[in-house]
């Protein structure tokens, strides 16, 4: 069975661009989550995704944003990119089950702003 | 707001030692606990999960804990490999559906 598979695995644009990183979830998990790993700062919860519909965000600001698509496959956009925005981009898939849901994670999308 | 902290940042032990991976956590009103690993510049793969009314799972030579009222899981890792060798990283689900919070994560180095 495929895992998470994130697109692509290496994104380098300069700062006021936009980004666009993709995510597959494992077949049939309806959950997608997103998480950013910036050096220094561990993991932060960026966006859950559930049957379509944006679930709760993290403390970004707006111009992180991303949707879900019928076949739960997941994209985030970052608009207006800043130096700070370079990190490690962490898709994760679920199928969700509260409490009980184990997250499975794909292998990420490294962003460098210059 | 929920805090994760886990000591210590790092571990280096001799192969064939057991070992114990410390996370405490500052909101007991959790739902879950998941240890993690992950190998430089790589996703994460998950371990072990615990559900709030659990109080251990194990999994070959993994065998996680959690005391849900002194906010704390421990993860034992016994006769450790070099292929051990990884970022270890604890993360629980909350009150806020679908958020987890993660610790900064103990680096472990496993010495052949």
């Amino acid at each position: 069975e495929a895992g998470v598979t994130q697109s692509p695995t290496h994104l380098i644009k300069t700062r006021g661009q936009q980004a666009t990183l993709r995510c597959s979830p494992i077949s049939g998990h309806t959950s997608v989550y997103w998480y950013q790993q910036a050096l220094g700062l561990g993991l932060q919860f960026l966006l859950w995704y559930d049957e379509g519909e944006e679930r709760n965000r993290g403390n970004f600001p707006p111009r992180f944003s991303g949707r879900q698509f019928p076949n739960y496959s997941s994209e985030l956009n970052v608009n207006a990119l800043e130096l700070e925005d370079s990190a490690l981009y962490l898709c994760a898939s679920s199928l969700w089950d509260r409490g009980a849901d184990t997250q499975y994670f794909g292998p990420g999308t490294r962003l460098t702003v210059l | 707001k929920q805090e994760v902290t886990q000591i210590p940042a790092a571990l280096s032990v001799p192969e064939g030692e057991n070992l114990v991976l410390n996370c405490s956590f500052t909101d007991s009103a959790i739902y879950n606990l998941q240890w993690f690993r992950q190998d430089p510049g790589k996703g994460l793969t998950s371990l072990l999960l615990i559900q709030s009314s659990q109080r251990e799972q194990t999994s070959g030579r993994l065998n996680a804990s959690l005391d849900k009222s002194s906010g704390r899981s421990t993860l034992y890792i016994a006769a450790s490999q070099p292929g051990d060798s990884a970022t270890y990283l604890c993360a629980v689900e909350g009150t806020n559906a679908g958020k987890s919070t993660f610790g900064d994560g103990t680096t472990l180095t496993v010495k052949p």
